[in-house]
């Protein structure tokens, strides 16, 4: 299986900070990499595919990049709505393991 | 609208069984690959299982391989997760989530099982 590791576990950041969570796979997933919004009591949310492709509706303040084995998902200009937890996931192949999720926290 | 909903979670007895549904509307449901991703208490998410459109192929998760098997009726917009021998560690929100271009692009609400000794 492929495995996923996301870093920060955690981060405390200010409203309008420029926030980067990054994303290692085990081994090359290509570019199928998707990121996912989770707040608290809810579904996720699709919030990237594709690595750095933004889902339809998702604020542009939200952008992913990186290929092969590592990669980022950056919030420009941190929102008081974007308090949540942040997931990356391959979709290279079954399963289709997600990294252990980012807390992100306002200060 | 197009959403996907989730059914049948409940408390259960360890050793038991139970079947979730996820209904979907507002989309052709048949043209779609469906997931169930669950999360236990407090933890992350957790690849489940995945059918194909057409029910040509399934793939579970090793921690419920040949316990769970998922199924659809295209005619019902329906997936559905039979789930036998349940254990402790499979307590969880349970998700349905639709798959376009290789992401989960829908998710549903979840439904609760509860596993008890």
């Amino acid at each position: 299986d492929i495995q996923m590791t996301q870093s920060p576990s955690s981060l405390s950041a200010s409203i309008g900070d420029r926030v980067t969570i990054t994303c290692r796979a085990s081994q090359s997933v290509n570019t199928y990499l998707n990121w996912y919004q989770q707040k608290s009591g809810k579904a996720p949310k699709a919030l990237i595919y594709d690595a750095s492709k933004l889902q339809s509706g998702v604020p542009s303040r939200f952008s992913g990049s990186g290929s092969g084995t590592d990669f980022s998902l950056t919030i420009s200009g941190l929102q008081p709505e974007d308090l949540a937890t942040y997931y990356c996931q391959q979709s290279y192949t079954t399963p289709r393991t997600f990294g252990q999720g980012t807390k992100v926290e306002i200060k | 609208q197009v959403e996907l909903v989730e059914s049948g979670g409940g408390v259960v007895q360890s050793g038991r069984s139970l079947r979730l549904s996820c209904t979907g509307s507002g989309f052709n449901f048949g043209g779609y690959e469906i997931h169930w991703v669950r999360q236990a208490p407090g933890k992350g998410l957790e690849w489940v299982t995945l059918i194909w459109h057409d029910e040509s192929q399934r793939y579970y998760a090793d921690s419920v391989k040949g316990r769970f098997t998922i199924s659809r009726d295209n005619s019902k917009n329906t997936v559905y997760l039979q789930m036998n021998s349940l254990r402790l560690e499979d307590m969880a929100v349970y998700f349905c989530a639709r798959e376009r271009d290789w992401s989960f692009d829908l998710w549903g609400r979840g439904t609760l099982v509860t596993v008890s000794s």
